[in-house]
């Protein structure tokens, strides 16, 4: 079984603050994708990373996949409120003719004003 | 264009009955994938299908089904309820199958157990 270990699972900071949340396997992943979520909302993507060792920046956001492609963070620069929510990884398995998802828990984040 | 669209938003059974929920995909996209996301925890697989067939299942017991029709819609049917089954179901669409497709998620049907 593939599980994806989430750290930390709540985090509540002041807006202006940095953080970074991590997310870790044992199972090597075809690529990981981190989501937002938002109560009452389904998840939405935020960025897909495929290989190993790469970064990708999304604003105040930083993607980092691991070079053995099994854990991955994401770290946030100066945190604003309309940050606040659940971030998800997701590791991919499959193929060509199947894709399924593997996510962690979850870390709740919240910015205060 | 519209996003994937899942009905009813909220559902309220009792153990022991059955649920068909409900999934429209993003126009074009052929490949439908069912989630369970319980309170506090990420979401969890349950199925996959393309063109009408399963392409992938997730560890849940035979209680839960699912089909795909000609429109690409498809439906999650889960018998017997119990407790655990609370829960909110995730529908995600992709334009095909295979680990290089981004998938879009609706907003999820609330399913309440009493």
């Amino acid at each position: 079984t593939q599980l994806l270990e989430q750290s930390p699972q709540f985090l509540s900071i002041q807006e202006g603050e940095n953080l970074t949340v991590y997310c870790n396997s044992s199972s090597v992943f075809s690529s990981l994708q981190w989501y937002r979520q938002e109560p009452g909302e389904g998840p939405v993507l935020l960025v897909t990373v495929v290989t190993g060792g790469e970064v990708k920046k999304l604003k105040r956001l930083t993607f980092q996949f691991g070079d053995a492609r099994k854990d991955s963070s994401l770290h946030i620069t100066a945190a604003q409120p309309g940050d606040t929510g659940l971030y998800l990884c997701a590791g991919v398995t499959g193929g060509t003719s199947y894709g399924k998802l593997t996510f962690g828990q979850g870390t709740i984040l919240t910015v205060h004003p | 264009d519209a996003g994937v669209t899942q009905s009813p938003t909220h559902l309220i059974k009792t153990r022991g009955q059955h649920v068909t929920l409900r999934c429209s995909p993003i126009s074009g996209h052929k490949s439908v994938s069912w989630y369970q996301q319980v309170l506090g925890q990420g979401p969890q697989f349950i199925f996959q299908y393309y063109e009408k067939e399963e392409r992938g299942r997730g560890n849940f017991p035979d209680r839960f089904s699912a089909r795909q029709f000609p429109n690409y819609s498809s439906e999650l049917n889960v018998n017997a309820l119990l407790l655990g089954d609370s829960a909110l179901y995730l529908c995600a669409s992709s334009l095909w199958t295979g680990t290089n497709q981004p998938q879009h998620f609706g907003d999820g049907t609330r399913l309440s157990i009493l």
